[in-house]
Formats: structure tokens, sequence, C-alpha cells
């Protein structure tokens, strides 16, 4: 499964919004029920940390500025309000299928 | 508090072998499927392989079949992976998660001459 994201990269004055892309080439719902995607932020020396899970839950710690919607291929994460911290490469993943993989990246970086 | 402490990383030649490891800690390890995730430099993120709660279950990427291997031994808490015939693709930090919300901060492996 491929996945691609859109922007690769952005740039936010803090305080104002921003919102990433991802999209898959096949559908992440599983006959489960569950859909098997996520959002990682990696800061710069750090590894990934996880932000939203199966889509729209933000995992444990994550500040509520962070949202994950959408459906089937098509997803998006949107942050309300960008701050400081927020800075490093978005990654999107999906784990329905082997091989898991992820998105390029998007770096968001503050204006 | 969840704790991965990846080490065995470091310099090798190429088609030489290293086998890293995954100290868990801070949970019951035997309850969680495990995986490998390796990052090139200035590259992004590239699943390597996953291993079943249990251990009898692993699947791999199509660039590691068959030279990487995946263990785990629940009894000491620890993820392994053993990495042979490698090459310069394979320089990477390689991080090990909990699948997949808790990430060990990486080792690095360097193949070269």
């Amino acid at each position: 499964i491929v996945m691609t994201q859109t922007p690769l990269s952005l740039s936010v004055t803090p305080g104002q919004p921003a919102s990433i892309s991802c999209r898959s080439s096949q559908s992440l719902l599983h006959s489960d029920g569950k859909t098997y995607f996520y959002w990682y932020l990696q800061k710069p020396g750090q590894p990934p940390h996880l932000l939203i899970y199966e889509v729209s839950n933000r995992f444990s710690g994550v500040p509520d500025r962070f949202s994950g919607s959408g459906s089937g291929t098509d997803f998006t994460l949107k942050i309300s309000r960008v701050e400081a911290e927020d800075v490093g490469v978005y990654y999107c993943m999906q784990t329905i299928q082997v091989p898991r993989t992820f998105g390029p990246g998007t770096r968001l970086d503050i204006k | 508090e969840v704790q991965l402490l990846e080490s065995g990383g470091g310099l090798v030649q190429p088609g030489g072998s290293l086998r890293l490891s995954c100290a868990a800690s801070g949970f019951t390890f035997s309850s969680y499927a495990m995986s490998w995730v390796r990052q090139a430099p200035g590259k992004g993120l590239e699943w390597v392989s996953g291993i079943s709660n249990s251990g009898g279950g692993a699947d791999y990427a199509d660039s590691v079949k068959g030279r990487f291997t995946i263990s785990r031994d629940n009894s000491k808490n620890t993820l392994y992976l053993q990495m042979n015939n490698l090459g310069a693709e394979d320089t990477a930090v390689y991080y090990c998660t909990r699948n997949w919300g808790y990430w060990g901060q990486g080792t690095l492996v360097t193949v070269s001459s």
C-alpha cells in the first residue's frame, strides 16, 4: 500500500491552523471495523511520537489541538493552533497490510 | 513507564552481520506484538520486520527478507534483530516499537568498509 502526503512541507505562523493530508492506495478499513491508520510526529533528533491512532484517537498525552479525521483512503491531520514545539516531520502510516508503510513525511516549520 | 532500549548497533563491513537487541520494561512484554523500523540518514521511516506477541508469527520487508531474522525472548523481555549479509543500503537508525505507540531511542547501524 502506497501512502502519499500533501503538502510535503509547510510553514505556519504560531497560533494559526495547519492541515496535512494523507492518501492510501487501498482502503485501510478492516473487516473488524477498525481503520489501521496512524499519524506520527518526529521532532529533530528524536524517535517518532504517536499522535493519532485508528484515524481519530489521540494517543496518551497528545494535546487536543491535534485532531485526525478521514475514512477509507483519505485522511487529514489538523492542528488547530500551531505552537513552536510542533516543528518536525509528520508521517502517516498504515498497518492493515504487510509491509507496513509510511508516507514520505511532511516537514512543518514556524514562520 | 514503558521503556524500550535498543543496543547492538555499530560499524560493520559490507557482507557482515550484527544482532540488535531491544530491552523492554514497564509493561507485560509477552502481551504485545513488536516491530523494527529503520531510518536511513536524512530519509523517511521504513518498516523492517514485525513479530507476534508469542513469537509464533513474523513478517519482513522485501528489502530484508532472507537476510534479517526477528525473534524475541519473552522470559528476558527482549526483542532481537539478526542482520546478515549487510549492505550499504542497510545503514540506518534502527528503532524498536511496541506496536505502535512506544518507540526506543534507536541504535545506529553503519555498513561501510
